[in-house]
């Protein structure tokens, strides 16, 4: 079947440390999309890349970094200039060609930091 | 600039009751609109979707939305709310061009609770 896989799940971080959350796609869509859920802010857009080896900062990317080397996969690193990094992080792709093609989303990762 | 505005943020029915759930946007070009919804600790799955056709657009789970241009507006209903409806909904217009084509701007969201 296809789909989104983020792994892992649950993830817990010591402050300083960099964590990097994975994000695979077997859909063979072109653009994929970060996003971070807090409770009552809805979903805020990190990062998003329409092609491979190509990606644009999204509304709040200071403290993320990513890279687009396979079409498949869009892994996103949180680095320890983040100052708040705890959260739900959401993973999305969607096929180009079209801007009413919807958004397919992954299961999530939670991000703890103690 | 578009954006988008769902109006309370949380919403509490009874079983069998009507769903309504409000959703305003704002957008220089004919809109492309969705509806989402999110059960604790998953992704987002989509419920239905306006792209310029049919404005009463049906979707999964009996749900269904009419795209009102001269009201701006989306609202989301369900004649007959089930148990399993209890879940948090998003609203969300997709962006025109340039390298933010297809990019989506979300509501705040709305958490629905039914009510046995």
């Amino acid at each position: 079947d296809g789909g989104i896989t983020q792994s892992p799940k649950y993830l817990f971080r010591k402050e300083g440390q960099n964590v990097t959350l994975s994000c695979e796609q077997n859909l063979n869509h072109d653009a994929m999309y970060w996003y971070r859920q807090d409770p009552g802010q809805g979903l805020r857009l990190i990062y998003y890349s329409q092609i491979v080896n190509d990606f644009q900062k999204g509304d709040i990317a200071e403290g993320y970094s990513v890279s687009r080397e396979k079409k498949e996969s869009f892994p996103l690193t949180v680095t320890s200039a983040q100052k708040n990094p705890t959260a739900f992080y959401l993973c999305a792709s969607r096929l180009a060609g079209g801007r009413s093609n919807e958004q397919f989303f992954g299961p999530g990762t939670r991000l703890t930091v103690l | 600039a578009q954006s988008v505005t769902q109006l309370g943020s949380h919403v509490s029915v009874s079983e069998g009751a009507l769903v309504l759930l409000r959703c305003n946007y704002s957008s220089s070009v004919p809109p492309y609109l969705f509806w989402y919804v999110q059960y604790p600790n998953q992704g987002l799955q989509l419920l239905l979707k306006y792209t310029s056709a049919a404005t009463l657009v049906k979707g999964i789970n009996g749900f269904e939305a009419e795209f009102k241009k001269s009201e701006t507006s989306f609202h989301l209903t369900k004649p007959s709310a089930h148990m399993s409806d209890a879940a948090e909904y998003f609203c969300a217009v997709s962006s025109t061009g340039g390298t933010s084509y297809g990019k989506l701007t979300f509501g705040q969201g709305t958490i629905l609770t039914v009510h046995p």
